[in-house]
């Protein structure tokens, strides 16, 4: 069964800070690995998605890796604004177009 | 475009009543996606659909819920009778086909159901 974990589960950093959220999965056996963001009380936005055979992605200031073998992604936020804060959650889908969700990293920006 | 729509919003029911939540996916998408979020955990797919026919439903309580799409479009998700442990957000997803490496799946703003 395959099992995503997300560290840290919360993270407070200063406005302008770069950071990095990390997401690891059991299975490597992939499709493809999505990271969403969701505000409170909201559905999930999705940031990026990255195909088994892509090593990363890029969309403005987010850039999200993909190690399948070692079956590890991070998702790098550059030049964070108060605005980023939100619950990043990092999900991977194999066979049968189930997705599997990590429990998510909560992020809060301080102007 | 339009993105995918649900209704609800929030709904606030006492236990053994029935709930319906609907569901309107993204015009084109064949595959629809009914997920369960507890809070602070990630979405479980509940069921999920091709076109009207419902190829996973593995991890869809049958004694008490039932999901529909009847033509292929919409979809609706009830729960009868409702317990304590349903209070949660239920969310739809759609893409624009189920298998296959390039699909994305788009997310509805969910209805949060909380069951006194």
């Amino acid at each position: 069964k395959q099992e995503v974990t997300q560290i840290p589960a919360a993270l407070s950093v200063p406005e302008g800070e770069n950071l990095v959220l990390n997401c690891s999965f059991t299975d490597s056996a992939i499709y493809n690995l999505q990271w969403f963001r969701q505000d409170p009380g909201k559905g999930l936005t999705s940031l990026l998605l990255i195909q088994s055979s892509q090593r990363e992605q890029t969309s403005g200031r987010l850039n999200a890796s993909l190690d399948k073998s070692s079956g590890r992604s991070t998702l790098y936020i550059a030049a964070s604004q108060p605005g980023d804060s939100a619950t990043y959650l990092c999900a991977v889908r194999a066979s049968g177009s189930r997705l599997t969700f990590g429990e998510g990293t909560q992020l809060t920006v301080n102007p | 475009e339009a993105g995918v729509v649900q209704s609800p919003r929030y709904k606030i029911i006492e236990k053994k009543q029935p709930v319906a939540f609907w569901c309107n996916p993204i015009s084109g998408h064949n595959t629809l996606y009914w997920y369960l979020q507890n809070l602070g955990q990630g979405p479980e797919l509940l069921i999920r659909y091709e076109n009207e026919e419902a190829v996973d439903d593995s991890q869809l309580p049958k004694d008490r819920f039932s999901a529909e799409r009847l033509k292929g479009v919409d979809s609706t998700l009830k729960i009868q009778p409702a317990e304590l442990g349903d209070s949660a957000v239920y969310l739809c997803a759609s893409s624009p086909r189920g298998e296959g490496s390039y699909n994305e799946q788009f997310f509805g703003p969910g209805t949060r159901l909380t069951v006194l």
